[in-house]
């Protein structure tokens, strides 16, 4: 495998259940995202974590928490989530985060909330 | 309130013709610039970046223009090819936060052949 994976690539979860979004990267990176996409939205940056630790949490809804084990993974743990989370999940990986560093994107995860 | 605006949602243009991708910001901290290109399926991946110190960076078919005082950067793609048919994203970031990136919404630009 290379660059940034992400499972499932697909989901669908009522609003009462537990679920986790897998993120890998391949590339060496040290610092890693999470970004959410929802219908006719820009992309939205969620959390960034920078060699395992958390820098940034944007405003995010406690129901979304990540975990970063190390630095080539990353997870998304969800509960009791609404139907307005529906959305594309993406994540992302850089070499760091001090400068402007190209992103590397996964394919994204596509969930559906019911 | 978007601080970046692509305000174009979709553009179709012909195959060796020139594609013209706008987009417009409202945040005077802004100081570098990207471009994204996704197609279905996949994550966005990068195209081409400027640095507010430049005006203009080129790579290949694809240029990029900033123009500071009017807060607008635009990708000019030439010739224009099918395979350039995707959803094109422009990023912005300021120095102090250089990896948090705030995305416009996307042109879908369709190239006919």
């Amino acid at each position: 495998e290379t660059g940034v994976t992400q499972t499932p690539r697909h989901l669908v979860m009522g609003m009462t259940n537990k679920k986790s979004l897998k993120c890998e990267q391949h590339l060496g990176h040290n610092a890693m995202y999470w970004y959410k996409q929802s219908a006719k939205k820009p992309l939205e940056l969620m959390f960034v974590y920078s060699l395992e630790e958390r820098v940034e949490n944007n405003s995010v809804p406690s129901r979304f928490s990540p975990e970063c084990p190390n630095s080539s993974h990353l997870f998304l743990h969800l509960h009791t989530l609404q139907p307005e989370d529906s959305a594309l999940y993406l994540c992302a990986s850089s070499q760091g985060t001090r400068g402007v560093e190209t992103q590397y994107f996964g394919p994204g995860t596509r969930l559906l909330v019911l | 309130d978007q601080q970046v605006k692509q305000n174009s949602p979709s553009l179709s243009v012909q195959e060796g013709r020139i594609s013209i991708l706008n987009c417009d910001y409202t945040n005077s901290m802004f100081d570098y610039f990207l471009w994204y290109k996704k197609y279905p399926a996949e994550g966005p991946t990068f195209l081409i970046s400027i640095s507010s110190i430049k005006d203009k960076n080129e790579d290949g078919r694809f240029t990029v223009f900033l123009n500071k005082s009017a807060k607008h950067l635009s990708l000019h793609i030439v010739p224009s090819q099918p395979g350039d048919s995707a959803v094109y994203f422009c990023a912005a970031s300021a120095g102090n936060a250089g990896n948090m990136l705030t995305f416009g919404g996307g042109t879908r630009l369709m190239v006919k052949p």
